[in-house]
């Protein structure tokens, strides 16, 4: 069954470095979000993408952050200069299509701590 | 705003026994609900989902929720849970405008021999 992965599993780094946090789409699918979970607080949405283009994001997702395709099977985010309170575990995504009623299937996550 | 309150952060069962965990939302039309479970070191697995028609829906592993309008509640439910059970629970609500999922803050369950 296909499933969706991502790389590294933890991840710890000095606060003010940059991380990137990589995950592989299910193959067929072209929606990919990003999703994070600060300890013990509900899981937030960061950012949607579709067609190499954000489609949407919230007020988390700020220019700290980015995301990218750099191929045809990577999706990744990338957090250009780290906080202490970008410790989190992150989730990617992915759908076949767009829209609010589809099934996102999702990753194990990354847990990112920072030091 | 959306939002999805849930409002049991850690439950404990014993095995065999009946399991309800509580979802409520808030949002001004009809919502798209979902059920995800997380075992440790796994990805979100869809357990269930709502979207019209019949309010109770049937979901994997025995699971079941059912919608209920007027008191914006979309519970999961289980007759007999089995120690594989024992997990992390996600509801969350899809929205017609966009793609983004609201979640709430899960359920942790943890079951009993």
């Amino acid at each position: 069954e296909p499933e969706v992965t991502q790389t590294p599993s933890h991840q710890v780094t000095q606060m003010g470095q940059e991380v990137i946090l990589r995950c592989v789409p299910i193959s067929n699918h072209l929606y990919f979000y990003w999703y994070r979970q600060i300890l013990g607080q509900k899981v937030e949405f960061l950012v949607s993408f579709y067609n190499n283009e954000i489609s949407e994001k919230s007020e988390i997702f700020d220019d700290q952050f980015s995301v990218e395709r750099p191929d045809g099977s990577n999706f990744t985010l990338k957090i250009r200069s780290t906080k202490l309170e970008d410790s989190a575990m992150y989730f990617c995504a992915s759908s076949d299509v767009g829209g609010g009623q589809l099934e996102q299937f999702f990753g194990p996550g990354t847990r990112l701590t920072v030091l | 705003a959306q939002s999805v309150t849930q409002p049991d952060i850690h439950i404990t069962v014993s095995e065999g026994a009946s399991l309800e965990l509580r979802c409520n939302y808030s949002y001004g039309a009809t919502p798209y609900l979902f059920w995800y479970v997380q075992s440790p070191g796994q990805g979100l697995q869809l357990l269930l989902k709502y979207f019209s028609g019949d309010t109770l829906v049937q979901g994997i592993k025995g699971f079941e929720a059912e919608f209920k309008r007027s008191q914006s509640s979309f519970n999961l439910r289980k007759p007999s849970v089995h120690w594989s059970d024992a997990a992390e629970y996600f509801c969350a609500v899809g929205v017609k405008s966009g793609n983004q999922f609201y979640f709430g803050t899960g359920t942790s369950l943890t079951v009993i021999p």
